[in-house]
């Protein structure tokens, strides 16, 4: 079993805050990391996929890192907003034989306060 | 355009009753996944199907049963329901190995 770590569990903001979350996994086998935005009673959406060491990503305010060789990627929030209250997934993929699989962290539950 | 859908999105089943949930995706894509969500647990893998005529065992397989009917359909079976399966089940597919997964609404079940 794969372990894929993020941390915190969960963040309490105010509005306007920055802040930011890590997600640690296996440095062998990697193929790709991903990150959802999961809202209550929604699916979850795709916010990145990341495939190689030192990729950078950024949509709006939203940004993530990633680091292969250490196995780790952050995902920052800048000016917090309400709406950006969700849980955020990040899921590990890897390649064993001719099978890709994804297995998901556990999430950061984000309440951002107005 | 639909994307991912699932069928039903609740339902209540009694211990031992079996079901099928479907699964069913419009965008040509090769790759399918059952998930299922428990509180604290985030996502945890059921099974997948990396292509058409192909299934594999995920993290959680035990009391579970799925079939890859065709490239658009992949559905999850349950032959004889207990509480523990109790959890919202989440149908996922993508294209490519490095491409998004694109959710379904999810099927809400109960075991009693």
């Amino acid at each position: 079993i794969l372990n894929v770590e993020q941390s915190p569990q969960s963040l309490h903001v105010q509005e306007g805050d920055s802040t930011n979350f890590t997600c640690s996994f296996p440095s062998s086998n990697f193929y790709a990391l991903h990150w959802y935005r999961w809202e209550t009673a929604k699916s979850p959406e795709a916010l990145f996929v990341m495939t190689l060491n030192g990729d950078e990503k950024k949509k709006g305010r939203i940004s993530a890192t990633l680091n292969t060789k250490e196995g780790y990627s952050y995902l920052y929030i800048k000016g917090s907003q309400p709406e950006d209250s969700a849980t955020y997934l990040c899921a590990f993929g890897r390649v064993g034989g001719s099978n890709y699989k994804l297995t998901f962290g556990k999430g950061t539950l984000l309440t951002v306060n107005p | 355009n639909a994307g991912v859908t699932q069928t039903p999105k609740f339902q209540v089943l009694k211990t031992g009753q079996s079901m099928t949930l479907q699964c069913a995706q419009d965008m040509n894509h090769n790759s399918m996944y059952w998930y299922r969500q428990d509180p604290g647990m985030g996502l945890r893998l059921i099974y997948y199907s990396a292509s058409e005529g192909t299934t594999d065992k995920g993290e959680v397989p035990n009391g579970y049963n799925v079939s890859r009917l065709n490239k658009r359909e992949f559905s999850l079976r349950l032959e004889s329901a207990a509480p523990s399966q109790t959890s919202v089940y989440f149908c996922a597919s993508t294209g490519r190995t490095n491409s998004p997964l694109h959710f379904g609404n999810g099927t809400r079940l109960t075991v009693t």
